[in-house]
């Protein structure tokens, strides 16, 4: 059965410094990645997605994702965080075939001190 | 463009109260789906249209019932809730619901249940 892992349930990091957000899954094959945003009381914003090809995904806000197979991992990074990046972070996997279901991990909340 | 759009933002309602959610997004999208979303929790699948057909009920009671009028429409009714129904109800869509895609969220829906 497929699963998604996000072993920080919360995060807290100085406005400017780095970030990494984990996501680990289990699944047989390579599965759909995607990282999603959520502010307080709002809809899911999507960051990046990665479906096949170049392992280093590009997002929107000037994050990144890179996948790793051989770690099962899909890690969420910025170079440099913003006050307004506070919010919770959802991994979600899925089958690219089979199913419409994503597969969400229990998402980090992430908290950006001035 | 791609918006999902929600109303109303927020919902209060009492035990006996009937109530509709709506959703509308112009994508063109022919997939359409209903999650909840309690707080700190990841948001979970309810129910999947495609091509205005139900195509996922998961095992929802039957106090909410599911409506596609059209394909840029998403209903929901509500009927003799619970406290327990409160929660954050997210609308999203995507192009084909055959298979695993990407999904499109709107800023979703607070309901509080009296």
């Amino acid at each position: 059965a497929q699963s998604v892992t996000q072993p920080d349930i919360h995060i807290t990091v100085s406005e400017g410094a780095s970030l990494e957000l984990r996501c680990n899954y289990s699944y047989g094959a390579t599965p759909y990645l995607f990282w999603y945003v959520q502010s307080p009381g709002q809809g899911l914003q999507l960051l990046l997605k990665y479906f096949s090809g170049d392992t280093l995904v590009q997002g929107i806000k000037g994050f990144e994702a890179e996948f790793k197979r051989s770690q099962s991992s899909f890690n969420l990074r910025k170079p440099s965080v913003h006050w307004s990046d506070a919010a919770e972070y959802f991994c979600a996997v899925g089958a690219p075939t089979g199913t419409y279901k994503y597969i969400f991990g229990t998402g980090t909340r992430l908290k950006v001190l001035a | 463009d791609t918006e999902v759009t929600q109303t109303p933002k927020h919902l209060v309602m009492g035990m006996t109260n009937k109530k509709s959610l709506k959703c509308e997004q112009h994508m063109g999208h022919r997939a359409m789906y209903w999650y909840k979303q309690k707080a700190k929790k990841p948001p979970e699948l309810m129910f999947v249209y495609s091509y205005e057909k139900l195509s996922i009920n998961e095992s929802v009671p039957s106090r909410f019932s599911p409506e596609c009028p059209n394909s840029s429409l998403l209903n929901l009714h509500l009927h003799a809730l619970q406290p327990e129904d409160s929660a954050l109800y997210l609308c999203a869509s995507s192009q084909r619901g055959t298979g695993l895609e990407t999904q499109y969220f709107g800023p979703g829906t607070r309901l509080l249940v009296l």
